[in-house]
């Protein structure tokens, strides 16, 4: 079975820093690409950018460009997501999730969410 | 970048309508488009794929067709579970995806 684990719920001070993951297992983790999408509260969904854990070949969504860092560690089949200076507007849920492979690349597999919460 | 636009933004329909939710893209993206249900608290459950293609496990009353720029989700018999944000998303831009601003269909 499909599944992507995300890391626990975070609240932190503006201008601190931040890594949230994203486990993969019952799949080949490093053959599928892995994206970021953010749900601001009471928003709607934003594509951050993805990731292919093979070769670490990286796309940003021009909004999330120098936002912030999207890595993976094959090794351990985990992607995350990384912030170097919180700000409050950085509060929302975090989804990854993973495309199918093929054309269409619908994002068929979902992780729980991480939410997480700046303020001072 | 395409901008994806949905109408309407929320709708209320009873148990049994036939309910049509639409969605714009600013150029073709051909069929390169996937719908998505959001419930309260949850994540994104992918329902449509390229346009038309239902979806594993996806009951038969959910349907999608378009293609171009124009697309449309039909629930053809509402059920109280439908209650939920319906996002539709372009797939045609390469590893760039958009997301339209999402329908809140309430029962």
């Amino acid at each position: 079975e499909v599944q992507l684990v995300q890391s626990g719920a975070e609240v932190k001070k503006p201008g601190e820093s931040l890594t949230i993951s994203c486990k993969g297992s019952g799949y080949s983790f490093t053959n599928y690409w892995i994206g970021w999408v953010r749900q601001m509260p009471g928003k709607g969904l934003e594509w951050m950018g993805i990731i292919y854990p093979a070769d670490s070949d990286t796309r940003y969504s021009p909004s999330f460009q120098g936002q912030v860092t999207i890595s993976a560690d094959r090794s351990i089949s985990t992607a995350y997501l990384e912030w170097s200076s919180l700000k409050a507007s950085d509060t929302a849920m975090y989804y990854c999730a993973r495309p199918e492979t093929g054309g269409y690349m619908p994002l068929d597999y979902w992780g729980q969410g991480t939410l997480v919460t700046v303020s001072s | 970048d395409i901008q994806m636009t949905q109408s309407p933004s929320s709708l209320s329909a009873s148990v049994g309508d036939r309910v049509t939710i639409t969605c714009r893209a600013s150029q073709s993206i051909i069929t390169f488009l996937n719908w998505y249900q959001q419930k309260p608290g949850k994540a994104p459950k992918l329902l449509i794929y390229a346009a038309s293609s239902l979806q594993s496990g996806v009951p038969s009353r959910f349907s999608g067709s378009g293609s171009g720029t124009d697309f449309t989700l039909t629930i053809s018999s509402l059920q109280p579970e439908d209650s939920a944000t319906y996002y539709c998303q372009q797939s045609y831009t390469t590893l760039l995806f958009t997301f339209g601003p999402g329908t809140k269909v309430d029962i």
